[in-house]
């Protein structure tokens, strides 16, 4: 099936650096990528959307300065947390749609646990 | 806003014991409700579905009834299995604009021998 490859899955940043996430379609193109949050305790939550080739979609509340995304290709799309801070430690999670699965058909990556010290 | 609520884990279960994990939800509208399993490891894949009131979604033994009077999904299996460890998530969808799933905060299962 569809597999969307997601990494790092672990990171340790010092604070003020910039760090980058890569999550990858494998055989098949994903033209819409979401990206996900997740604080401890608390839900996965939308953080942005984006389009191969066009600007990313920003849920309300999400800096777009900070939290950078590109979808250059139909088959890679990026997160890049800018001048982290530790507040921005979190879980990170990627997913795109998958091809042939009608609406509610989804593939996740495994996710990014950032830690910013 | 819509939201999902769902009970706090971990639920730790021995072998063959009956799971139920709670999932309420909140929503302007009648939404589709999913489960979603990540394995250590893994992404979250899509357990099963149910895309209007008493529908039930079943697969791999798991089941989730919707039920709009009490706003609830709440999963089930009669008999767990050590393979079953996994954080389960529940989350609802409305149909149009780009299907933004929203998510509970997910409930780890340990399932011991």
């Amino acid at each position: 099936g569809a597999v969307v490859s997601q990494h790092p899955s672990r990171v340790i940043c010092k604070s003020g650096t910039s760090v980058k996430i890569e999550c990858r379609s494998l055989d098949f193109q994903a033209t819409t990528m979401f990206w996900y949050r997740q604080f401890p305790k608390q839900s996965l939550m939308l953080m942005a959307t984006s389009n191969e080739g066009s600007k990313a979609t920003y849920e309300q509340g999400v800096e777009k300065d900070k939290f950078l995304i590109n979808h250059a290709s139909l088959t890679l799309s990026t997160l890049t947390v800018t001048s982290a801070h530790p507040e921005d430690s979190s879980f990170y999670i990627c997913s795109a749609k998958s091809p042939g699965t009608g609406v509610y058909g989804y593939t996740f990556g495994s996710g990014t646990r950032l830690t910013v010290v | 806003g819509d939201s999902v609520t769902q009970m706090e884990g971990p639920v730790t279960l021995s072998e063959e014991a009956f799971l139920t994990i709670n999932c309420t939800y909140t929503a302007t509208g009648y939404p589709s409700l999913f489960w979603y399993v990540q394995y250590p490891g893994e992404g979250l894949q899509l357990l099963l579905k149910a895309t209007k009131a008493d529908d039930k979604g079943s697969n791999k033994g798991f089941e989730a009834t919707y039920r709009k009077e009490t706003t609830s999904f709440h999963l089930e299996k009669g008999s767990v299995q050590v393979s079953d460890s996994a954080v389960y998530f529940c989350a609802l969808q409305f149909s149009g604009g780009y299907n933004k799933l929203i998510f509970g905060a997910g409930t780890r299962l340990a399932v011991h021998p």
